[in-house]
């Protein structure tokens, strides 16, 4: 059982968006600007897509985007294109020099 | 170009050892702290250790701490994994950590499959 609560699949047709949620608590995503999306395709190396909640890195397309209500964080990608399937991890710090990750969501572009 | 390389990974018995490492280059690794992230068969990311950027400082996650140790030299990120469990088994990540003012992982390695199994 993972720290962050993710929904284990999310889906959409090219072109649309879908939201994956990523729910903690008030000692983690509620209290600190520390959150992180990670897309992982199969057999591959976790990539940062999100950080500090909203921030994109540097080459991440404008398409993601990174929100946060409360104790809940969310990543937004809008304009699904074929290559965006993979797995989403969401992360927090969570103090004391502790990081949590959500189980990952899976998410199919149909 | 950031580039991590880690090695060491191996088929090993409950109760042994190994000793993963971790290549890093294109990048000023003494600046930077850095951390190994696990990801078991078909499971999700765990973080397991971090290191400072001077090595002065660890911190280790509950599942570990006592068994694995972090260490690093002016180029490669370690780890030491003792007492190796069944539930250790996973692709050992190491990762760069942005950990000053934010905290991040912002670049990643390919990975070293640890498999503990009698």
């Amino acid at each position: 059982q993972s720290d962050l609560t993710q929904p284990p699949s999310a889906s959409g047709s090219p072109g649309q968006s879908v939201t994956i949620s990523c729910t903690g608590t008030s000692s983690d995503i509620g209290y600190y600007n520390y959150v992180s999306w990670y897309q992982q395709h199969p057999g591959k190396a976790p990539k940062l897509m999100i950080y500090e909640v909203t921030k994109r890195p540097s080459g991440v397309p404008d398409r993601f985007s990174g929100s946060r209500s409360d104790n809940t964080a969310s990543l937004t990608v809008s304009g699904l294109q074929a290559e965006d399937e993979a797995d989403y991890y969401c992360s927090s710090y969570a103090g004391s020099n502790n990081v949590v990750f959500g189980g990952g969501t899976k998410l199919t572009v149909l | 170009e950031v580039q991590l390389l880690e090695s060491g990974g191996g088929l090993v018995q409950p109760g042994g050892s190994l000793r993963l490492s971790c290549a890093a280059s294109g990048f000023s690794f003494s600046t930077y702290a850095m951390s190994w992230v696990r990801q078991a068969p078909g499971k999700g990311l765990e973080w397991v250790s971090l290191i400072s950027s001077s090595g002065g400082a660890t911190f280790y996650a509950d599942s570990v701490r006592g068994r694995f140790t972090i260490s690093r030299d002016n180029s490669k990120l370690f780890l030491r994994v003792n007492s190796l469990r069944v539930e250790d088994t996973a692709v050992y990540f190491c990762a760069r950590v942005v950990w000053s003012g934010s905290y991040r992982f912002d670049y990643w390695g390919q990975g070293t499959l640890i498999t503990v199994s009698s």
